[in-house]
């Protein structure tokens, strides 16, 4: 199975801030790599797709960026409602393999 | 828009099993790629396995050593995850999600999730 390793596994942010969550995969994926947001308590939805698609009704201050092993999500003006934590999810091969999250903390 | 709808919170002996519905709203139950995620408390997200809603083939993670089945109902435009043998790390959140594949640009992801249903294994 291909690993995931994100980093960090949490970040504690203010609200306008800029924050990068980097995402690493065991081998190269080209840009089949998702992100996921997940709030708390509800289920995981989809951000952006093939590295740096961004989803229909996602804000433009989310934006992803990389490719084969090395990957990034920034959030630029980061809100209140960003609280939540993030996944990077590879859909190279299956299984398709999520990170182990960043938990996004607004101070 | 369509909706995955899942079943509700259980609680499970160890040893027992337990057997997670999915239904899916509108008419294209068929064509649906439906994967199986779970989530641990304070966990990531875990992949089991998926179904093809149109003709039943199913492909597992190894992880699970032949402890889960999926299946499907199509008339009920229903499909149900299986554990046996459950312990209490198979505590969790399990999740239904379709998959979509992009003909056009190849990308594949889970465009739609169900809400989860929370399974404890507790004696």
């Amino acid at each position: 199975d291909i690993q995931m390793t994100q980093s960090p596994s949490s970040l504690s942010t203010s609200i306008g801030d800029r924050v990068t969550i980097t995402c690493r995969a065991s081998q190269s994926i080209g840009t089949s790599l998702n992100w996921y947001q997940q709030r708390p308590g509800k289920a995981p939805t989809l951000l952006i797709c093939g590295a740096f698609t961004l989803q229909s009704g996602v804000p433009s201050r989310f934006s992803g960026s990389g490719s084969g092993t090395e990957f990034a999500l920034t959030i630029t003006n980061v809100q209140r409602e960003d609280l939540a934590t993030y996944y990077c999810q590879q859909a190279f091969t299956s299984p398709l393999t999520f990170g182990q999250g960043t938990r996004l903390e607004i101070k | 828009q369509v909706q995955l709808v899942q079943s509700g919170a259980e609680v499970k002996k160890p040893g027992a099993s337990v057997k997670v519905s999915c239904r899916a709203s509108g008419n294209l139950f068929n064509t649906y790629s439906l994967h199986w995620v779970r989530q641990a408390p304070g966990q990531s997200l875990q992949w089991m396995g998926w179904i093809n809603a149109g003709n039943g083939n199913t492909h597992y993670s190894h992880h699970f050593q032949g402890r889960v089945t999926l299946t499907r109902d199509t008339a009920a435009s229903t499909a149900y995850m299986e554990l046996t043998s459950l312990r209490s790390e198979d505590t969790a959140v399990y999740y239904c999600a379709s998959l979509y594949h992009d003909l056009l640009t190849g990308h594949q992801y889970y465009d739609i999730w169900g809400l989860g249903s929370l399974i404890t294994v507790s004696s």
